[in-house]
């Protein structure tokens, strides 16, 4: 069962260039979700996704962009990456927003800017 | 204030102790709660829903007091594999309708032999 996968696991990037970061599930989740964690600050979340073609703003959008065309991809986008981002980004998945659901997690990615 | 609020520790403890840990919460719409670990550079983790009722797990325990808006998580016996850093997660309803896991920023447990 590979669950949520993102893709890369590692990056540097440059400050101003831009990546995109891959999150796949295959569990057939509704809700989509992602987080950065900072050292002492827990996970904020970024944007999430109700369902395919719906995006949200999350704590900390600023600097980041998403899309979901397919219901089991969520995209990170960063089109000017700033050093602010460095940090680790995780995807989220859950079946719904029920209240109830717990959340799937991606192994995370570690980006670097410098 | 941060809308999920735990004590970051570190809470260092030998093995075979007891050990609690508290989380508070700001939003009294916030609907359902959980615990989740996190081992250093890996995903967070579910370890357990949190109930009303209060409700247990082996060696753990997680209790819910909506009055005061506080959830706690007991661990009993500590092992060294508990060393961990537990989330606090609490599911809030935003404007958009959709319950949202909103995450405390971690309390840092380290069980020594």
């Amino acid at each position: 069962n590979a669950g949520v996968t993102q893709t890369p696991k590692f990056r540097v990037l440059k400050t101003g260039q831009s990546m995109t970061l891959l999150c796949a599930q295959d569990m057939n989740h509704e809700y989509m979700y992602w987080y950065r964690q900072d050292p002492g600050m827990g996970l904020r979340l970024i944007h999430y996704s109700v369902g395919e073609g719906t995006t949200a703003k999350g704590e900390v959008p600023d600097g980041y962009n998403v899309s979901r065309l397919k219901k089991q991809n969520f995209l990170l986008g960063l089109e000017s990456a700033a050093p602010s981002q460095t940090s680790v980004y995780f995807c989220a998945s859950s079946p719904t927003g029920t209240g109830q659901a717990e959340a799937f997690f991606g192994q995370g990615t570690r980006l670097t800017v410098v | 204030r941060k809308e999920v609020e735990q004590d970051p520790g570190p809470f260092n403890v030998p093995e075979g102790a007891t050990v609690a840990f508290n989380c508070t919460y700001s939003n009294s719409a916030s609907q359902s709660f959980f615990w989740y670990r996190q081992d250093c550079r890996k995903e967070p983790k579910l370890l357990m829903s949190v109930y009303s009722s209060g409700n247990e797990d082996g060696r753990f325990t997680a209790q819910l007091n909506r009055a005061s808006q506080y959830i706690s998580l007991l661990i009993r016996d500590s092992k060294l594999s508990d060393s961990a850093t537990y989330l606090c997660v609490v599911n809030k309803l935003p404007s958009g309708g959709s319950y949202i896991p909103t995450f405390g920023r971690g309390t840092s447990l380290i069980v020594h032999p």
